[in-house]
């Protein structure tokens, strides 16, 4: 069984950067998988960020290309999301999932529960 | 970017019932849809991917259809436990995206 768990400070002073982590377990992170980031806030909703494969090969959201990083650790089955100069708009709770790849067809799966980051002073 | 139009915001019917949500595409996007449901202080959970394939464990109650621009999420007998809201989310071009979400509420 595939489980994902973030990991986060909670609380991002504006212009700082935030980091949130997805420990995975179940499945290698070297797997077939492409490992993606969603947040979630009653203004915009749900919003995807962006993804990474084990290869490092990502794909981001034009909207927050410029500010986000994904990257991946093979040595502890975790992908992490930098966002930097945040302000109060990028509170949210931010999720991680998967994007599974199996025989030329993707799909969504897997999702972990959610980590709460706010944008405060 | 494919934007989407899911309706109705907010449904309220009674157990048994069969209620339909839709999502409508700004363009064409094959199949490449899935379902979600959430329930407060839960992360979305996958019910139905490629528009039509049931999530495994899903109850065979929630069934999805369409193609191209427009799809439904169809619960055929809402149970207490449906009251949730549901999401529709596109993967077929980069950004994905997601509706602005169902409430579905039990009279």
């Amino acid at each position: 069984q595939v489980q994902l768990q973030e990991s986060g400070p909670g609380l991002v002073t504006p212009s700082g950067t935030l980091s949130v982590t997805c420990a995975v377990s179940g499945v290698s992170i070297s797997s077939s998988n492409w490992w993606s980031w969603v947040r979630q806030s009653p203004e915009k909703g749900l919003e995807w960020i962006g993804e990474i494969y084990h290869t490092g090969s990502t794909n981001y959201n034009p909207s927050l290309k410029s500010r986000v990083t994904v990257s991946v650790d093979k040595s502890t089955n975790q992908f992490s999301l930098k966002l930097s100069s945040v302000t109060a708009a990028d509170t949210a709770v931010y999720y991680c999932t998967r994007r599974i790849v199996l025989g030329g067809n993707f799909w969504p799966g897997d999702w972990g529960q959610g980590a709460l980051v706010t944008v405060s002073s | 970017v494919i934007w989407m139009t899911q309706s109705p915001s907010l449904l309220s019917a009674s157990t048994g019932d069969r209620v339909t949500i839709t999502c409508r595409m700004s363009q064409g996007i094959n199949t490449y849809v899935a379902w979600y449901q959430q329930k407060p202080g839960k992360a979305p959970e996958l019910l139905i991917y490629a528009a039509s394939t049931l999530q495994r464990g899903v109850p065979s109650r929630f069934s999805g259809s369409g193609s191209g621009t427009d799809f439904t999420l169809t619960i055929s007998s809402l149970q207490s436990e449906d009251s949730a809201t549901y999401f529709c989310q596109q993967y077929y071009s980069f950004p994905w995206t997601f509706g602005q979400g169902t409430k579905v509420e039990i009279k």
